[in-house]
Order: C-alpha cells, then sequence, then structure tokens
C-alpha cells in the first residue's frame, strides 16, 4: 500500500467552480499534514497545513479525519492560476521528513 | 525573502560520470535535505544531514550517493557514477530549529539531472 495516496486526475473544471480533494495516508503514527502545490518543473511550495480541527486560508479549506487516517483539500471559487498539481504531504515530527503523494492535477479552464 | 539556492539548474551528464549537485542553504537553518523526483513521479526523500552528518537516509540513498558540508554554506549531493534511472529533478531543502509551519521548510527550485 502506498504511504500517501491521491486520485492522480486530472480535475478539469470552469473558473468559479468549487474542487475537492482527496488523500489517504497508510500510517496511523503521522503527525504532520500538509498541502503543497507544484508548477510543471517548479519545487513544491507549501499551501497550507492541516490541522485537527480543520483550517480555511481564503478560498482554501483543509480538512483531516485521523481515524479515517484521510486528508482533503477543497478549493472555491476556482482561479486560473489555481491550475498546478496539489501534492498532499505527512510527516512524523520525530523525523521531519516528509513523504509525499503522487499529486492530483486540477486544470481551470476560462 | 530568503532563498535556498541551487546550481547548476538544469546537468547533463554520460552514464558512469561523477556530478555535484550544489545548494546553499539559507544561514541560520540547521537542517538540511534532498529530494528528488523522477519526471512524472512523487517528490521522494533521500537524505537528510545535521551537525555535519547524516542523520536519516532513504533507500534510494546507497553508496553511490553522499553529501557534504564542505565550507559552512554550500551543501551538495554527490552521485558518484550516474545510472540512466538517476535522471530525475533534485530539490535541495533546509530547515530552521523548531519551525512550527511546515517545520520551516524552503525547498530550492531545483536541479534537472539528465543521465545520457
Amino acid at each position: 500500500r502506498k504511504e500517501v495516496e491521491q486520485d492522480p486526475g486530472p480535475f478539469n473544471v470552469p473558473e468559479g467552480a468549487t474542487v475537492a480533494f482527496n488523500c489517504t495516508y497508510s500510517n496511523s503514527a503521522s503527525q504532520s499534514f500538509f498541502w503543497y502545490r507544484q508548477d510543471c518543473r517548479k519545487e513544491p511550495k507549501l499551501l497550507m497545513s492541516v490541522y485537527s480541527s480543520g483550517n480555511e486560508d481564503g478560498r482554501f479549506t483543509a480538512q483531516l479525519n485521523r481515524a479515517s487516517q484521510y486528508i482533503s483539500l477543497l478549493i472555491r471559487d476556482s482561479k486560473l492560476s489555481d491550475s498546478a498539481t496539489y501534492l498532499c504531504v505527512v510527516s512524523m515530527d520525530s523525523s521531519y521528513k516528509l513523504i509525499f503523494g503522487s499529486g492530483t492535477r486540477l486544470l481551470v479552464r476560462p | 525573502e530568503p532563498e535556498v539556492t541551487q546550481t547548476p539548474s538544469h546537468q547533463v551528464t554520460q552514464m558512469g560520470q561523477e556530478v555535484i549537485l550544489r545548494c546553499v542553504p539559507i544561514s541560520n537553518h540547521l537542517y538540511f535535505y534532498w529530494y528528488r523526483q523522477i519526471l512524472g513521479q512523487k517528490v521522494e526523500f533521500l537524505v537528510s544531514f545535521y551537525n555535519n552528518e547524516i542523520s536519516e537516509k532513504s533507500e534510494i540513498f546507497d553508496d553511490q550517493f553522499s553529501v557534504e558540508r564542505p565550507d559552512g554554506s554550500n551543501f551538495t549531493l554527490k552521485i558518484r557514477s550516474t545510472k540512466l534511472e538517476d535522471s530525475a529533478m533534485y530539490f535541495c531543502a533546509s530547515r530552521v530549529l523548531g519551525g512550527t509551519k511546515n517545520y520551516g521548510y524552503t525547498f530550492g527550485s531545483g536541479t534537472r539531472l539528465t543521465v545520457v
């Protein structure tokens, strides 16, 4: 079983749409969770950390369900500039190494 | 905003040659990392480095790989005898001690290594 699993997509949505990405992780000892964004051939960039209580940053909302080992990202009012690959990332605080999912590709069309 | 700088941005090398990828981490960061991403695949952890020694390495990081912090500012990844399957984007990252938000990770823009 993969450590972090994501639907590869692509998700092709019109501008203004709401889109949701899901992610599952296999190691129940994982302690920290993140969503990163990666543009083509660029470095991963932190989008947001994910907290157990759920958290929001503008148009982006992240949720964590530790019991189900499930993480989600909701993007509201999609912009053309949101087109990218979204990476689900988990880590353990004892190690600090980041374990990446393969990413979900989002294409926002005009 | 402080950056992690990687050079070169693109390196082409012949199979069997040695290659050194260079990184200049952020000056007050104490933890250093190399990750790689084969085209179309996920980002994978290679090695972490702290206090002038390797703190953790993955199965990928075999005897062909080594890391060094030769002069207190640069952090290098050496691949001793490159193979075709080493072709990938290599990302350096550094982290501040006790970072909170995403552990304080900052990634460099990467070196694209092409082995021919």
